[in-house]
């Protein structure tokens, strides 16, 4: 998927632990995304970053930090996982104008 | 608020017939829309894209129609196959923006 890693593809955690979610890609792209997949609720913006260091929230970004120390790298936190971020976490990259390369998912239950 | 409304949330076809999924959106800065195609476990992927400036654009057996005036657009599969199930996503974005607003998806499944 055009260079994109995400790490773990399936994680089981408890409430109250902190989790951290990685996107790696190896195309120096600048933008990166980190979206979730609910059902019914389709594909929902989290936080994106547009360069190293300079990250922005999305609609759900409550309970959610983010870090891009790395262009290559962009890692999603969670500080204290809640059973209602239990999802399927997807990281996406823009490219050329407008168009997103999605990761394979990274899918998350917290009980 | 839900900028990109879509529907059906899930269709049924048989081989051969042709799904229509339909999306609407408020925003009137929207001047670009795309349409993803996802398949079970993994990520969704492009599949085609139309701008306001076209009412049709085909790719292979996939049209989209765009209606600017009632701020609609949808996406039509000819001859559809049973490789085409899966879940299809519609969304919107503006120049400027670097945010892709999608719709809740459609479940596709084609019946031999």
């Amino acid at each position: 998927d055009a260079g994109i890693t995400q790490s773990p593809r399936h994680k089981v955690t408890e409430t109250g632990t902190p989790v951290t979610l990685r996107c790696h890609q190896t195309e120096n792209h600048r933008y990166m995304y980190w979206y979730r997949q609910d059902p019914g609720h389709g594909l929902r913006l989290i936080h994106y970053s547009y360069g190293v260091k300079d990250t922005d929230k999305g609609e759900v970004s409550d309970g959610y930090s983010v870090s891009r120390s790395k262009t290559e790298d962009f890692l999603l936190t969670l500080e204290s996982a809640t059973s209602s971020q239990t999802s399927v976490y997807f990281c996406a990259i823009r490219q050329g104008d407008r168009d997103y390369t999605f990761g394979s998912g990274t899918r998350l239950t917290v009980v | 608020q839900q900028q990109v409304k879509q529907s059906p949330q899930s269709l049924i076809v048989q081989k051969g017939g042709i799904p229509i999924i339909n999306c609407a959106y408020e925003n009137t800065a929207f001047d670009y829309f795309p349409w993803y195609q996802q398949f079970p476990g993994k990520g969704p992927a492009l599949l085609i894209a139309i701008r306001p400036d076209v009412s049709e654009k085909k790719e292979g057996r996939f049209t989209i129609s765009f209606n600017k005036s009632a701020k609609q657009f949808s996406l039509h599969i000819m001859d559809s196959q049973p490789g085409d199930s899966a879940t299809y996503f519609c969304a919107a974005s503006r120049a400027g923006n670097e945010k892709l607003t999608f719709g809740t998806g459609t479940r596709l499944t084609i019946i031999p």
